[in-house]
């Protein structure tokens, strides 16, 4: 079946570190790749996304890369600020069939200190 | 931002009352979900909805109830609300043409079943 893992939380970072959120999947076909943001009292938002392999999604100074040879799309950022607290989530969509509906990971959430 | 509005925003109900949420939408997109989210559990699927009168079960269906009469309006009903169902509710649109048509979602509304 289809499935998404991610690194557990929370993590906590000091402003401009370097961030790294891991995200494997496991899935039959070709699914796409997407992360989404939820900061505190919001819903969730898509940050970024990737359809095909070695496709690099990108947004706000975050990026991930679809490696099919790793079935990995880890989310990374090279300064976090206080306003990238939040909670990311990784999930896909199999290509494979009619189904649209997403698979979520449980989701990793984002401390970062000042 | 996408156009959709979830009510009510915060519930308090009883156990065995029924409840009903509303989700709202103005893009006049053609899919339309439910998900609840639970700490520990990330983002799970009651219902959707891929047109008017069009609905389907997801993977926590049970005492959950869906109606869809209208394109841009999407009702969740507990029958008989229960204390494990203390939740918040997510609302989501998908044109979902695509696969990798993003989801957005709505602010959500947060249910406390005494």
């Amino acid at each position: 079946g289809n499935s998404v893992t991610q690194m557990e939380g929370p993590v906590t970072l000091s402003e401009e570190a370097f961030l790294t959120i891991n995200c494997t999947y496991t899935a039959t076909g070709y699914p796409s790749l997407f992360w989404y943001v939820q900061y505190p009292g919001e819903g969730l938002q898509l940050l970024l996304k990737a359809t095909k392999a070695d496709d690099k999604g990108s947004n706000k100074g975050f990026e991930a890369t679809y490696r099919k040879e790793t079935t990995s799309f880890h989310l990374e950022k090279g300064s976090v600020q206080v306003s990238d607290s939040a909670v990311y989530f990784c999930a896909l969509i199999n290509n494979a069939g009619n189904n649209r509906k997403l698979i979520w990971g449980l989701g990793t959430s984002l401390a970062v200190n000042p | 931002d996408a156009g959709i509005t979830q009510s009510p925003r915060h519930k308090v109900t009883e156990t065995g009352t029924p409840v009903t949420l509303r989700c709202h939408q103005t893009e006049n997109h053609r899919y339309m979900y439910w998900y609840r989210q639970d700490p520990g559990h990330g983002l799970r699927l009651i219902h959707y909805s891929y047109g008017v009168k069009d609905t389907d079960k997801g993977e926590v269906s049970d005492g959950y109830s869906v109606s869809r009469s209208k394109t841009e309006d999407f009702l969740l009903t507990l029958e008989s609300a229960t204390s494990s169902q203390t939740s918040v509710y997510f609302c989501a649109i998908s044109e979902a043409e695509y696969s990798y048509n993003e989801q957005f979602f709505g602010p959500g509304t947060r249910l406390t079943v005494l």
